[in-house]
């Protein structure tokens, strides 16, 4: 049982570059979701996905889009990435019990640098 | 939407005193709130969370307590160590909801412990 793992660990991008961030959970665990995390500013929520099928926009959605490719996988990807998007990146799944929520399980998280 | 603001955003005790960091919420109807503790360079972990149908909830040195009329909660770490230092996050959500998209967390809250 390993969580959630993520991948990569730490990526460097030209400005313009596009890349996929990967997260994958075996704790079949329904919601997952990304998150940026920037100094001073806790974390922010950049797109979840409530179901395998189901994807939806989060604070900070601008320049990511997601793909749940089933109910273990959801990953990020960036376009066309740029300086602003410099930060580590968390993917997490929402462990529910008796349909209640008890927070998330984080990954290990991504630290993306763009130059 | 939920906003979380958290104080102080550093904060620095000696080995043994008491440690409490402080959140308030803007989103009556949220009804659960988590702890997050974050070392450095390591993922978020849950440490302890509260529901709005209690108003403290204490695990060994670590307590939460909750004000719904205020709508402030806090953290308390009593006889703190050197392994309490870390990062610090509180969270506010509905709860009830399964998705939990409405989520949000506090800026951080640095506890250094000095031996």
């Amino acid at each position: 049982n390993a969580g959630v793992t993520q991948t990569p660990k730490f990526q460097v991008l030209k400005t313009g570059q596009s890349m996929t961030l990967q997260c994958a959970q075996d704790m079949n665990h329904n919601s997952m979701y990304w998150y940026r995390q920037d100094p001073g500013m806790g974390l922010r929520l950049i797109y979840y996905s409530a179901s395998e099928g189901t994807t939806d926009k989060g604070e900070v959605p601008n320049g990511y889009n997601v793909s749940r490719l089933n109910k273990r996988e959801f990953s990020l990807r960036l376009e066309s990435a740029a300086p602003s998007q410099t930060s580590v990146y968390f993917c997490a799944s929402l462990v529910t019990k008796s349909s209640s929520n008890y927070g998330y399980t984080f990954g290990s998280g991504t630290r993306l640098t763009v130059v | 939407g939920e906003n979380v603001e958290q104080h102080p955003s550093t904060l620095s005790v000696q080995e043994g005193d008491s440690a409490v960091i402080k959140c308030t919420y803007s989103d009556s109807a949220s009804n659960y709130f988590p702890w997050y503790k974050q070392e450095l360079g390591k993922r978020p972990q849950l440490i302890i969370d509260i529901r709005s149908n209690v108003g403290e909830k204490k695990d060994q040195r670590i307590a939460v307590t909750l004000n719904k009329t205020a709508k402030h909660f806090s953290l308390h770490i009593t006889e703190t160590q050197p392994e309490d230092s870390a990062v610090y996050f509180c969270a506010a959500s509905g709860g009830s909801r399964l998705n939990n998209n409405d989520m949000r967390f506090g800026a951080g809250t640095r506890l250094t412990v000095k031996p």
